[in-house]
């Protein structure tokens, strides 16, 4: 069975500083892996997915995240955080094209000025 | 970008009455398309998977006859919470999958039942 585990449920930076949110996943298969951010009282938008090829997936609004395989993990970064960037952030993983997400329990970043 | 839309984005109704939302893909055909449950302070919990023109598949748990969920075309799936209760008071969220690995998700309903 899959699962995901975010380290820690609440993330606070500074403005500028780098945000740094953790992700490992559990899969016995090749993982498609996936952060989505989440507004309060919105819907999930989609930050980046990695299925396959390079491991260094760049995302919307300057995200990225690297799979590491022999860490099983999939942390989220962004060099400099903006006021605009708090919110929730999902990191989940399916374990096929097109079938349904398993996700972490969230992490809730926080941007202070 | 893919555009996947909800209605109501809120409704409060009374208990013993049913609620239908409404998930919409509005630029791109989805034959799937994920229904997921949100409590506060939480993560998403899958319900169920709708396939287009066949029945639901609900997660362990998930009473299908109380959450009931219709994918009559492609662009529309539908969940109706029947004899609504107060515990299910929570925010539904839809998804539709665009090609074969992406999932948008809609904006949210929050429900309400008093």
């Amino acid at each position: 069975a899959q699962s995901v585990t975010q380290l820690g449920s609440h993330v606070s930076v500074s403005e500028g500083a780098l945000v740094l949110l953790r992700c490992n996943y559990s899969s016995s298969v090749p993982p498609y892996l996936f952060w989505y951010v989440q507004y309060p009282n919105q819907g999930l938008q989609l930050l980046l997915k990695y299925t396959t090829g390079a491991t260094l997936v760049k995302g919307i609004n300057g995200f990225e995240a690297e799979f590491k395989k022999s860490e099983t993990s999939f942390h989220l970064t962004k060099p400099s955080a903006h006021m605009s960037d708090a919110a929730e952030y999902f990191c989940a993983v399916s374990e096929d094209a097109g079938t349904a997400l398993i996700f972490g329990k969230g992490t809730t970043l926080s941007v202070s000025s | 970008g893919a555009v996947v839309s909800q209605h109501p984005s809120r409704v409060i109704c009374k208990s013993g009455t049913s609620v239908k939302i409404e998930c919409r893909s509005l630029d791109f055909q989805a034959t799937t398309m994920f229904w997921y449950r949100q409590f506060p302070k939480k993560s998403l919990m899958l319900m169920a998977t709708s396939n287009e023109g066949s029945k639901a598949t609900y997660e362990q748990g998930v009473e299908k006859d109380k959450f009931l969920i219709n994918h009559a075309s492609l662009t529309l799936s539908t969940l109706t919470v029947t004899s609504a209760h107060p515990e299910d008071s929570s925010f539904y969220i839809c998804s539709a999958l665009a090609g074969k690995e992406t999932q948008y998700f809609g904006p949210g309903t929050r429900l309400l039942v008093l």
